[in-house]
């Protein structure tokens, strides 16, 4: 069954500094990939998405995120975080199967500190 | 205008109730969604639907009855409402039911049952 991890619960980050959120993902078929965000109060709201070609893609706010199919990753990164960016983050894999669920890993919640 | 809406925002309620969740898109989409998250933020689909036709149904209890009147609302009944239903509810919708859809999401119905 396919699954997600992020392994971090927690990341606090200075303002300005880089930023890397880790994901993992177990699926059979080729996945497609997508990160959301959550801020407090808020619905999510898509950031990125892969589906295929160039494994580096580009989102809003200045994110992005590679997708290294050998180990089996989809990790978001931001050059340089604003207080703006704290919130509850979550990886996500699209399957194949007839409906289209996402399955979500247990999110990792990002502070900034100023 | 809001692509996906839901209300209420809050619901609080007490034990054994009957209580309905409604959510309506205007983006013009074929397929919506309902997922749960609960106290620990770990989001799970409950139920999809494509035109009107329940297409996942993930073992949810079946005092939840989801109800789609037309292709653009999509309701989520629940019967009988026990303590551990209190999470957060999101409805969300795609263009197709299939995985490389991007999937919007309302803002979330935050359920307390006491």
């Amino acid at each position: 069954a396919q699954s997600v991890t992020q392994p971090d619960i927690h990341i606090t980050v200075s303002e300005g500094a880089s930023l890397e959120l880790r994901c993992n993902y177990s699926y059979g078929a080729t996945p497609y990939l997508f990160w959301y965000v959550q801020s407090p109060g808020q619905g999510l709201q898509l950031l990125l998405k892969y589906f295929s070609g160039d494994t580096l893609v580009q989102g809003i706010k200045g994110f992005e995120a590679e997708f290294k199919r050998s180990q089996s990753s989809f990790n978001l990164r931001k050059p340089s975080v604003h207080w703006s960016d704290a919130a509850e983050y979550f990886c996500a894999v699209g399957t194949m199967e007839y409906g289209n669920k996402l399955v979500f890993g247990a999110g990792t919640i990002l502070r900034v500190k100023s | 205008d809001t692509a996906v809406s839901q209300t209420p925002k809050y619901l609080v309620t007490q034990m054994g109730n009957d209580k309905s969740i409604k959510c309506e898109q205007n983006l013009g989409h074929d397929t919506m969604y309902w997922y749960k998250q609960d106290s620990k933020k770990f989001l799970k689909i409950m139920f999809s639907y494509n035109n009107k036709e329940l297409i996942i149904n993930e073992t949810v209890p079946n005092r939840f009855s989801p109800k789609s009147p037309d292709k653009a609302h999509l309701n989520l009944h629940i019967n009988s409402l026990e303590l551990g239903d209190s999470a957060v509810y999101f409805c969300a919708s795609s263009p197709r039911e299939r995985a490389k859809n991007i999937q919007y999401f309302g803002a979330g119905t935050r359920l307390s049952v006491l």
